[in-house]
């Protein structure tokens, strides 16, 4: 059963750019959660998807970033107009259904570098 | 809002020996899991135990165990027979099971640095 993946390792964007960010599942799981590690930092909560549905978005930034998981393909992080401050590695987790959603797997994230 | 504190940003130790990283946690709910997280050099992050809130017992896997005190709000991860290998970020994690789908989100603490010295 292949872990949760996770495309492209590395994302070198200039500022001003779109950054979309892919998270494939683990098979079985229809719960997505994203993260964001920033230098010297802990992973902070940013969103939490089912399939075509946003549970909490309680961490996500208010303007250009947003968020998707669609019934069919990845969840996909979309970052536009990427700034300096973007610069961060991105953590996508996922979880099965039912009453083991505590249990997340990560993948092994997506390191954005903004020039 | 629940916090997670360590207060070891880094912390050493020599192979084959014992180490012990700290954490405490800020909160008013009752039902809880706690997990300690590991991440390596190459940055994937890797569950190395869980404890839930409501079970006295204290968590083991292998090598790793956990002191679990509810009421200091206290969850720390002690090492036995540190290998090589151990040396990693190691992150505390919080997430509360009180209704509703949207609290399944983990909070993290800032994250202990352990070295394992040959």
């Amino acid at each position: 059963n292949a872990g949760v993946m996770q495309n492209p390792r590395h994302l070198v964007r200039r500022r001003g750019q779109e950054a979309r960010l892919r998270c494939s599942p683990m098979k079985g799981h229809s719960h997505v959660y994203w993260y964001r590690q920033l230098p010297e930092e802990g992973l902070k909560f940013m969103v939490y998807l089912q399939k075509e549905n946003i549970i909490d978005e309680s961490g996500m930034p208010k303007e250009r970033f947003s968020a998707e998981f669609p019934k069919e393909g990845p969840s996909i992080l979309r970052i536009q107009q990427v700034v300096r401050g973007d610069s961060a590695a991105y953590f996508c987790a996922s979880s099965p259904r039912g009453l083991v959603v505590h249990e997340q797997y990560f993948g092994p994230g997506t390191r954005l570098t903004v020039t | 809002a629940q916090t997670v504190t360590q207060s070891q940003p880094e912390m050493s130790v020599q192979e084959a020996e014992t180490v012990t990283l700290s954490c405490t946690y800020d909160t008013s709910e009752s039902n809880y899991y706690l997990f300690w997280y590991k991440q390596p050099p190459s940055r994937q992050m890797i569950l190395v135990i869980r404890q839930e809130a409501y079970k006295q017992q204290n968590a083991t896997e292998n090598r790793f165990s956990v002191n679990f005190q509810k009421a200091a709000k206290s969850f720390s991860l002690k090492i036995s027979d540190s290998q090589l290998g151990d040396t990693a970020m190691y992150f505390c994690a919080f997430m509360k099971l009180s209704g509703g789908g949207s609290n399944y989100k983990l909070t993290f603490g800032k994250g202990t640095l352990l070295t394992v010295n040959p």
